[in-house]
């Protein structure tokens, strides 16, 4: 496979499960993110990671917690969710945060999240 | 704080006429934009990014933006539209403090009608 994939495509969950969301880049990229994004309002970064050390913690609430083992994997683990946390979240990956203004990020094609 | 809008939620236009997808942005330094689509039920897609040089940037699929520093502005544009190029268009720019992460816009919805 190549680009940015994430599995599964899509999840149903109940507001006591514990569940995670898995990302993988083929790019041999050194930077991953993770993105929540909801209808009708901006994508909303998440979280950061360069090389296996997170960056970036948007104020997240800490039923989501993410985990990057390798630079080429990214997990989001999830439990005790709300109903508002469902949307469609998104991995990334960039070349290299050092790279600066130049960097690209890439996509994958997302997870549809669903808390009943 | 950098940021971008993107004033319409819907562009129609029809197949064959040329179309625009408009965004503004407010940076405090230079500005660092780039624009994505996404289709149904994907991610999104990098189409081009202005970083300097050339105010017309050429990207994927035949899209390319104006960048106007006087009227602060990143236009998307194609001079003629395919159904197929309809989706959810976002503009970005780079945040210029921490490690420049992107700000996105809301969004634009482009349809494409036969």
């Amino acid at each position: 496979e190549t680009g940015v994939t994430q599995t599964p495509r899509h999840l149903v969950m109940g507001m006591t499960n514990k569940k995670s969301l898995k990302c993988e880049q083929h790019l041999g990229h050194n930077a991953m993110y993770w993105y929540k994004q909801s209808a009708k309002k901006p994508l909303e970064l998440m979280f950061v990671y360069s090389l296996e050390e997170r960056v970036e913690n948007n104020s997240v609430p800490s039923r989501f917690s993410p985990e990057c083992p390798n630079s080429s994997h990214l997990f989001l683990h999830l439990h005790t969710l709300q109903p508002e946390d469902s949307a469609l979240y998104l991995c990334a990956s960039s070349q290299d945060l050092l790279a600066g203004f130049t960097d690209t990020q890439y996509f994958g094609p997302g997870t549809r999240l669903t808390v009943l | 704080a950098q940021s971008v809008a993107q004033p319409e939620d819907q562009v129609n236009v029809a197949e064959g006429n040329p179309l625009t997808v408009k965004c503004t942005y407010s940076v405090s330094g230079n500005p660092y934009l780039f624009w994505y689509v996404q289709y149904p039920n994907r991610g999104l897609q990098f189409l081009l990014k202005y970083i300097t040089g050339d105010n017309l940037v050429k990207g994927s699929y035949g899209f390319e933006a104006e960048f106007n520093k006087s009227q602060t502005s990143f236009h998307l544009k194609k001079p003629s539209a395919l159904v197929s190029d309809s989706a959810l268009y976002f503009c970005a720019v780079r945040d210029d403090t921490g490690f420049q992460k992107l700000v996105f816009g809301t969004g634009t919805r482009l349809l494409v009608s036969p």
